[in-house]
Parts: structure tokens; sequence; C-alpha cells
């Protein structure tokens, strides 16, 4: 069964800070995503990575993935107060999609 | 495009009742998926589609759920009877299928949801 870990489930960072979410998972997979979620909204798609060694950047996030140690960091940089949301990664694999537990994430002035 | 949509964005009814969930998709996009979103089971993918045929209903909690997809244009998501245990919020997507010769990857577009409260 595919499982996905994601951690931390909070973070709380200071504005301009640097900061690394980490997304775990158990078996094989075909592609991951990393999505967006604001409070009382739907989610809004960032990257989506299908290879090993996939890197994208949108802005102050930056996603990559390792297929070998089945992990994948979304990695912000210099935070802003815009940045505060849910954090999502999901993994599909066998025709499964599963989602990460999320990683709420408030930047403080 | 007006993206996903989806009706009714709120849904309060009474146990055992029966709930239908609606869903449009973008134009042109050859899959569909319906996700739940509680804050106990966080987000789960109930079931998808691939050309209005279902390809994967696993995640489909149990035989009170059912869905449809009659045409590319509009999918339903049933519940009946429901339950309390039912009420959350639930996501239709779609995307186009992932090909790598086209470099389409397969972004998942949500729609924002219909919020339901079974009492």
């Amino acid at each position: 069964e595919l499982k996905v870990e994601q951690n931390p489930l909070f973070l709380s960072m200071q504005e301009g800070k640097n900061y690394t979410i980490y997304c775990n998972y158990s078996t094989t997979s075909d592609r991951l995503y990393w999505y967006r979620q604001d409070p009382g909204k739907s989610l809004e798609s960032l990257f989506v990575l299908l290879s090993n060694g996939a890197v994208k950047q949108e802005g102050r996030l930056m996603a990559s993935l390792d297929t070998k140690a089945r992990l994948s960091t979304l990695h912000i940089t210099a935070a802003v107060h815009d940045l505060s949301a849910t954090y999502f990664c999901a993994v599909e694999g066998n025709n499964d999609m599963r989602f990460g537990a999320g990683t709420r994430l408030t930047v403080k002035p | 495009d007006a993206g996903v949509i989806q009706s009714p964005r709120h849904e309060v009814t009474e146990m055992g009742q029966e709930v239908t969930l609606r869903c449009k998709p973008i134009s042109g996009h050859d899959y569909l998926f319906w996700y739940r979103q509680t804050m106990m089971r966080g987000l789960e993918l109930l079931i998808y589609f691939n050309n209005n045929v279902p390809i994967d209903d696993s995640g489909m909690p149990e035989d009170r759920f059912s869905a449809k997809m009659p045409n590319a244009s509009f999918s339903t998501l049933k519940i009946q009877p429901s339950e309390p245990r039912d009420s959350a919020v639930y996501f239709c997507a779609s995307s186009w299928g992932w090909d790598s010769a086209l470099m389409i990857e397969g972004t998942q577009y949500f729609g924002p949801g219909t919020r339901l409260l079974v009492l």
C-alpha cells in the first residue's frame, strides 16, 4: 500500500528565512505533486515532478524529487507572508493517489 | 475557461437522505477525479475516470457511494443514504492525461469543492 509521510506538519517561520518541507513515500511512484491550499479554499497545483532528479522552481518555491530515496522536498527561500498556507504533497502510483497530511506554514513578520 | 465547476457549493441534509454532487470538468480534459477532505482522514481519492470510464473506485468508502460520468462534461457523486460521517468537503478535479511526447504533465485542476454537512 502506498503511504506518504510529510513533515513537518506545522511550520512557523519568520519572513526572510529559508526552510524545507519533506515528503517521503513508500513505493514506486509515477508522479509526485505539490499543492497549496489556503484556508477554506480549494487546492492549487504548484509542481508536478516526473523523474528522478527533477527540480522545478516558481518564485520562492523549489521542488525536487529523488526517486531512489523516495523523497521529495519543497524548499522555501526568503519566506514572505503571502506564502502562509497548507502545502500538500501527493504521490501517484499503481492507479492510486495518496496525499500527505499537509504542512501548515505560517510566515510571521 | 471557467475552470472546474462544482455544485452545490454547500449542502446540508439529514441522515438518510440522498445527496448528489455535481461536477463539470475543464473542457478537453480527459481525466476526472473525485476527492474527499476531512480533518480526520485528510485528502482521499475516491474515484477517477478516463474518457468517461471509471478506472479505479477502490477509494469509494462503501456501497452507499456511487459516481457516474455520462459524458465528457459532467459527473455526479451520489451518496445514498447519507450518514453524519460523510460530512466533508468533496472536490472534483480534472486534467489532461500525462504524455511525455507532448510534454503534458497531468496537472490536476481542482474545483471549489462542495461542503457537505449531514445532520
